[in-house]
């Protein structure tokens, strides 16, 4: 089955910025997105079509594609973005949508 | 502002069935797919099924194909999933999630989900 690797976690100093990184063979072909977990809620998506910031969610989000990787950055961190980071993505080989296993960003 | 509430939960026996519900308002119900992610407790998300904008085209994880189903009722705004033949591993909070097309798979709106324990 298709997989979507991503660090575990990510620590960060606020200001600072953060980079969190997400691996599959079929992203080169496919869309993938980014959505936000705060810890007890439900989540949010911050990122559509690779680099596309949805309305309401702040200018430090990004996203970028290069190859089999995607990048969600989080330039100048604040403490409310500490949260879970998942990368989103549809299957190379059918009609799936899959997840990357999360990466927990701490600020510090 | 655009909503889904998620509703049905419960504890339920293994082998035994449930149906979640998921009322959506403020958005024009009939022109989105729509989707189940579940969470199970302390893990990521996973991916349970999608919807069609009109039913008509459904898809499921293999974790739950042939025991679960989705369906949708346009004239009440309504998502569903009928869960059956449930397992301790489908204990999760179950959110479901407004989408895009058949084509592009990715979720935008949310709702707050609503658990379910599969337990004896």
């Amino acid at each position: 089955s298709y997989e979507l690797t991503q660090p575990p976690s990510v620590s960060v100093s606020p200001g600072q910025t953060a980079t969190i990184t997400c691996s599959g063979d079929a992203l080169p072909k496919k869309y993938a997105y980014w959505y936000q977990q705060r810890t007890g809620q439900a989540p949010v998506m911050v990122i559509y079509k690779d680099n596309q910031r949805p309305s309401g969610i702040p200018e430090r989000f990004s996203g970028s594609s290069s190859g089999t990787t995607v990048t969600l950055t989080i330039n100048g961190v604040q403490a409310e973005d500490e949260a879970d980071y998942y990368c989103q993505s549809k299957d190379k080989s059918g009609p799936y949508a899959v997840f990357g296993g999360g990466t927990k960003l701490t600020v510090l | 502002q655009m909503q889904l509430e998620e509703s049905g939960g419960g504890v339920v026996q293994p082998g035994r069935s449930l149906r979640l519900s998921c009322a959506a308002s403020k958005f024009t119900f009939n022109m989105y797919a729509m989707h189940w992610v579940r969470q199970a407790p302390g893990k990521g998300l996973e991916w349970v099924a999608i919807i069609s904008e009109d039913g008509g085209d459904k898809s499921y994880a293999d974790s739950v194909k042939g025991r679960f189903t989705i369906s949708r009722d346009n004239s009440n705004n309504t998502l569903s999933l009928h869960m059956n033949s449930l397992r301790p591993e489908d204990t999760a909070i179950y959110y479901c999630a407004r989408g895009d097309t058949m084509v592009n798979y990715y979720m935008d709106v949310w709702g707050k989900g609503t658990t379910v324990t599969v337990s004896s």
